[in-house]
Order: C-alpha cells, then sequence, then structure tokens
C-alpha cells in the first residue's frame, strides 16, 4: 500500500535554530498538508498546499513556517526561528482529491521535533 | 465555529462489548465526517467516513451514525476486540481543511 515517509523520524533543535522537516507524498497525489500534535492533544491543521501554492492555512502558520514543494516528489515544512511551543509531532498528509469529495488524507509517520 | 467536539476523553470496554464515541460540530457548512484511528507512534489512518445526506454508514464493525439536525454523529465499535485499542478522533471538513476533535483513548480489555 502506498505511504506517504516523513524524514526525519525525530529531531531535535535548539530554540531560535531552523528546522526542514520532510516529506514524500503518494507519487499520484496532488493535494498536500501539514498538521501538528502537540504530545497529548489534538491534531491541528497548519497548511494546505495545491498546484505549487498554498491553498489554506491556519492561524499556527504563521510568517515563521514556509513550506515548499522544491522538486516535484519532497514537500518541506521550514520553521524559520524555533520556539519552545514549537515542540510537537508534525504529520505530513497527501491526498489524491479534494477531502469533501469523500476521501481522506493519508497521513505519515510524523516528524517529533524537540526544541530544547 | 471550527470546533469539533469529542467525548468521552478515554474509554474502557470489556473484549465483546460496543465501544461508543460521541461527537458534536456548530458549522453546518462542513461537509464531509472522517473518523480517524491512531496508534502510538503512528499517524492517524482513515476508519471510515460519512456525507451528512447519509444518517448511517456501517464497514464491518465499525458504524457512524449521524444526526443532521443535531449536528452530532457517533462511532459504534461493535464485537470490540483488543487490537481496536488506540486514540481515535473525530473530525469534520470542508475543501481541504480537516478539524479533529480531541481524540478518544480506548482500551479494550481482554
Amino acid at each position: 500500500e502506498p505511504e506517504v515517509t516523513q524524514t526525519p523520524s525525530h529531531q531535535v533543535t535548539q530554540m531560535g535554530q531552523e528546522v526542514i522537516l520532510r516529506c514524500v507524498p503518494i507519487s499520484n497525489h496532488l493535494y498536500f498538508y501539514w498538521y501538528r500534535q502537540i504530545l497529548g492533544q489534538k491534531v491541528e491543521f497548519l497548511v494546505s498546499f495545491y498546484n505549487n501554492e498554498i491553498s489554506e492555512k491556519s492561524e499556527i502558520f504563521d510568517d515563521q513556517f514556509s513550506v515548499e514543494r522544491p522538486d516535484g516528489s519532497n514537500f518541506t515544512l521550514k520553521i524559520r526561528s524555533t520556539k519552545l511551543e514549537d515542540s510537537a509531532m508534525y504529520f505530513c498528509a497527501s491526498s489524491e482529491v479534494r477531502t469533501s469529495l469523500g476521501y481522506g488524507y493519508t497521513f505519515g509517520s510524523g516528524t517529533r521535533l524537540t526544541v530544547v | 465555529q471550527q470546533q469539533v467536539k469529542q467525548s468521552p476523553q478515554s474509554l474502557i470496554v470489556q473484549k465483546g462489548g460496543i465501544s461508543i464515541i460521541n461527537c458534536a460540530y456548530e458549522n453546518t457548512a462542513f461537509d464531509y465526517f472522517p473518523w480517524y484511528q491512531q496508534f502510538p507512534g503512528k499517524g492517524p489512518a482513515l476508519l471510515i467516513a460519512i456525507r451528512p445526506d447519509v444518517s448511517e454508514k456501517k464497514e464491518g464493525r465499525f458504524t457512524i451514525s449521524f444526526n443532521k439536525s443535531a449536528k452530532q454523529f457517533s462511532l459504534h465499535i461493535m464485537d470490540s476486540q483488543p487490537g481496536d485499542s488506540a486514540t481515535y478522533f473525530c473530525a469534520a471538513s470542508r475543501d481541504d481543511k480537516i478539524i479533529f476533535g480531541k481524540g478518544t483513548r480506548l482500551h479494550i480489555l481482554p
């Protein structure tokens, strides 16, 4: 079964440093997403990406965050200057069509980001 | 208006019993209601989903009941098994964004 692959599985970074989280979505999928889950809490939407541009973003996704699909296969989330409160599990997801057509996302296994 | 409220927070059910998780939403613009199952260390996985023009959907042991007028929906797991022990998230979606509930940690006693 096709998978969404995320690397690294765990990243530790110092406060103020830049991090890049990487994702390889399923190859024929057109819609890409980042979500995060603070330990023990709900999964929160960050951003959706389609046709090489952001289609929607949440209030969490401020100027410190950016996304990119640099080479047609990878999908990255960059946090420019990490804060302690950015510590969370970050999930990448992809879908073939828009979710309103009745299909769910496929989520990756996540990258656990720890900011110290 | 973007919230999805989920209860209970945790649930313990005997093997073979029925597990019931309830959710409520406010925004009538939502048009897709998925349930996700998450095991420790893994991402959420789509379990079953329903659209608001349907009152019930069943897939194997999993059933979603949907009450559009009350803006409530629930997941029933029949004949619950230890392998069903996981965190379950209800969610609501419109277009590309999924709003998740806070999750229910389900434990099935052997």
